[in-house]
């Protein structure tokens, strides 16, 4: 298995709700993170994972939860979000967090109404 | 302050014709070059990337070409085609340190490959 996965691959949610997204790889990587991308920009870094301890948080709002569960697994819980929060949310992965290639998913496409 | 900066912003190309998309950088630390792909909707691809110690790498239509002494490096498109256009972001990082394996990315350029 050569791939990122990411579920779902569009969310729409109110400001009140609670959710999850949820991303997974079976390459054997150590270090996993979460990236916000607007639309015609660059993916901005929120999160590093590396072994399963967050290792870089980029001052991310509390409203963004990350989770890693096992060194497959990568969870991003969302909580009383904004719709300026509305963007593409894309994982990644790579062998160990070093200057490895990372490997990105396809993203969830988040719309906050 | 932008680590890596990218242009042109956008780039219209004939079918068979040679893409040019050029970066440079400041950090002299930086060790790693990717190039990635993005299509429209989806997550962007690792395309190709370099190290510094070598000037060039070539897969398939695909070349790098890196000036260390400029601090400039560049991806070429041979024979573009239709199924080339996307936005292509540039990054670097470096291996070690404080801010290690952390991805500074270009702003992007978005080309289009005309039939």
């Amino acid at each position: 298995d050569t791939e990122v996965t990411q579920t779902p691959k569009h969310l729409v949610m109110g400001m009140t709700n609670k959710k999850s997204l949820k991303c997974e790889q079976h390459m054997g990587h150590r270090a996993m993170y979460w990236y916000k991308q607007k639309a015609k920009k660059p993916p901005e870094l929120m999160f590093v994972y590396s072994y399963e301890k967050l290792s870089i948080n980029e001052s991310v709002p509390s409203r963004f939860s990350p989770e890693c569960p096992n060194s497959s697994l990568l969870n991003l819980h969302l909580h009383a979000l904004q719709p300026e929060d509305s963007a593409l949310y894309l994982c990644a992965s790579s062998l160990k967090y070093s200057g490895s290639e990372q490997f990105f998913g396809p993203g969830t496409r988040l719309t906050v109404l | 302050q932008q680590q890596v900066k990218q242009s042109p912003q956008s780039l219209i190309v004939q079918k068979g014709g040679i893409s040019i998309i050029n970066c440079a950088y400041e950090n002299t630390a930086f060790d790693y070059f990717p190039w990635y792909q993005q299509f429209p909707g989806k997550g962007p691809a690792l395309l190709i990337a370099i190290r510094p110690d070598v000037s060039e790498k070539k897969e398939g239509r695909f070349t790098i070409s890196f000036n260390k002494s400029a601090k400039q490096f560049s991806l070429h498109i041979m024979d573009s085609q239709p199924g080339d256009s996307a936005t292509y972001f540039c990054a670097a990082s470096i291996g070690g340190g404080s801010t290690l394996g952390r991805l500074y990315f270009g702003r992007g350029t978005q080309l289009t490959v005309w039939p």
